[in-house]
């Protein structure tokens, strides 16, 4: 059965400090990995990875693939307490069915 | 604002009863997908629509039905209620079959009793 597991599922740091959260999955006929920001409400959409071994960079967020170890990391460098929220990874098969992690929450503290 | 809307934002029904929610998508996206968040399960994919046909179908339950209409707005029914479908249902959209770049609605929070 695919499924996507996110880990740490809860996290606090101070402000400044910088962070990884981690994405592991086991899905059949890969097509690419999601990250989304969710807050009060509705999940942003942060980056999509195809590509193993190539960063994708917005301002302090970046994110990695690693396809033969089937993971990805999400890294947030000089947090704020904007960046306080539930950080969601899905993977995407090749039949467009999209599984989700149970995300991991994010709490900076000022 | 995403730009993708949905009605109701708050719905309250009884067990057994069956509800309409209602999606309508960015300008010219063509695909609409739904989803259901509760606390114990997280985000699930239900279902893909893409210019009125489905494409992609995830953990949908066969109480539940949705369609897309020509003018290429969504609608998910939910029949037969149980205290367990109690959760945020969100629409979101897509500008091609692709759902790598997704806007997701503000959700429709629906509470069975």
């Amino acid at each position: 059965e695919d499924k996507v597991v996110q880990s740490p599922l809860s996290l606090v740091v101070h402000e400044g400090d910088t962070v990884t959260l981690n994405c592991s999955y086991e899905v059949t006929n890969f097509r690419s990995l999601l990250w989304y920001k969710q807050e009060k409400k509705a999940p942003t959409f942060l980056f999509m990875l195809t590509s193993s071994g190539i960063e994708k960079k917005s301002g302090r967020l970046s994110s990695i693939l690693d396809k033969k170890e089937l993971f990805s990391i999400l890294n947030i460098t000089a947090t704020q307490t904007g960046d306080s929220a539930v950080y969601l990874c899905a993977v995407v098969n090749r039949d467009d069915k999209i599984i989700f992690g149970k995300g991991t929450r994010l709490h900076i503290l000022p | 604002d995403s730009g993708v809307t949905q009605t109701p934002k708050h719905l309250i029904t009884a067990t057994g009863q069956r509800v309409t929610l209602r999606c309508s998508p960015r300008s010219g996206d063509l695909s609409v997908y739904w989803y259901q968040q509760s606390l114990d399960q997280g985000l699930q994919f239900l279902i893909q629509y893409y210019n009125g046909e489905e494409r992609a179908k995830g953990n949908i339950l066969e109480r539940f039905s949705a369609q897309q209409f020509p003018d290429l707005h969504s609608e998910l029914n939910l029949s037969s209620l149980e205290l367990g479908d109690s959760a945020l249902y969100f629409c979101a959209s897509s500008v091609g079959i692709s759902p790598d770049t997704q806007y997701f609605g503000p959700g429709t929070r629906l509470t069975v009793l």
